[in-house]
């Protein structure tokens, strides 16, 4: 079974569209976060999240929206999109301390 | 902000020990320090943690000064398979401390 799952796998889509991507964990763990890749394989933190509570908020375009029904799901929901918003997006959790598992990543590519 | 440095790419032949250093000057009090390795088109695996001193697994050992400004992550006898992208990340010890600050990764090539 898969700990923690990322859906799409890739998304095409063109400038100006709102997407979502979704990541569930069945880890039971407390913290989910998401991060960006870009092409220079800089892995930079965007949010995380603890018992729904949002604990960290990088500095990312308000365009950008983590959404988080319950514990166990981190959705990332984007507004307008930009071509600068195209990269791989990683969905991770963790418990309190830093071991993260990380989803498949979504290669997203604004046209 | 606990920025970390590290080589940007290394290279190496299968049957070596390989260590790459990571420099975190400004680490606080109650950061960790963990290291993951990331392959082409899959999200980065954990490899190991530590806080001080030496921490060893079954794939590596971390070694961390007392002053804890760099930490060198060594893997013993590489092989073709440890080909990745490694990354250190420092930070997170508890939900209500600072930044997960990931290092921008150092490329690792094993030749035959």
């Amino acid at each position: 079974d898969t700990a923690v799952s990322q859906t799409p796998k890739y998304l095409v889509t063109q400038m100006g569209n709102d997407k979502s991507i979704k990541c569930e964990q069945n880890l039971g763990h407390d913290t989910m976060y998401w991060y960006k890749q870009d092409s220079k394989k800089f892995l930079k933190i965007m949010f995380s999240y603890n018992n729904k509570e949002l604990i960290i908020n990088e500095t990312v375009p308000n365009r950008f929206s983590p959404k988080s029904p319950d514990k166990a799901h981190l959705n990332l929901h984007i507004n307008s999109l930009e071509l600068g918003d195209s990269a791989v997006y990683f969905c991770a959790s963790s418990q309190v301390k830093v071991e993260q598992f990380f989803g498949p990543g979504t290669r997203l590519t604004v046209l | 902000l606990a920025k970390t440095t590290q080589p940007i790419s290394m290279d190496s032949y299968e049957g070596q020990e390989v260590n790459i250093t990571c420099s975190h000057n400004n680490i606080a009090t109650n950061d960790y320090i963990t290291w993951y390795q990331q392959f082409p088109s899959q999200g980065p695996r954990f490899i190991i943690q530590g806080y001080k001193t030496k921490v060893t697994n079954e794939v590596a050992s971390l070694f961390i000064p007392a002053d804890r400004k760099s930490s060198t992550l060594s893997l013993p006898r590489v092989s073709l398979s440890d080909t990745a992208v490694y990354y250190c990340l420092v930070g997170g010890a508890s939900r209500n401390t600072g930044k997960l600050i990931f290092g921008q990764g150092t490329t690792l090539q094993v030749k035959p």
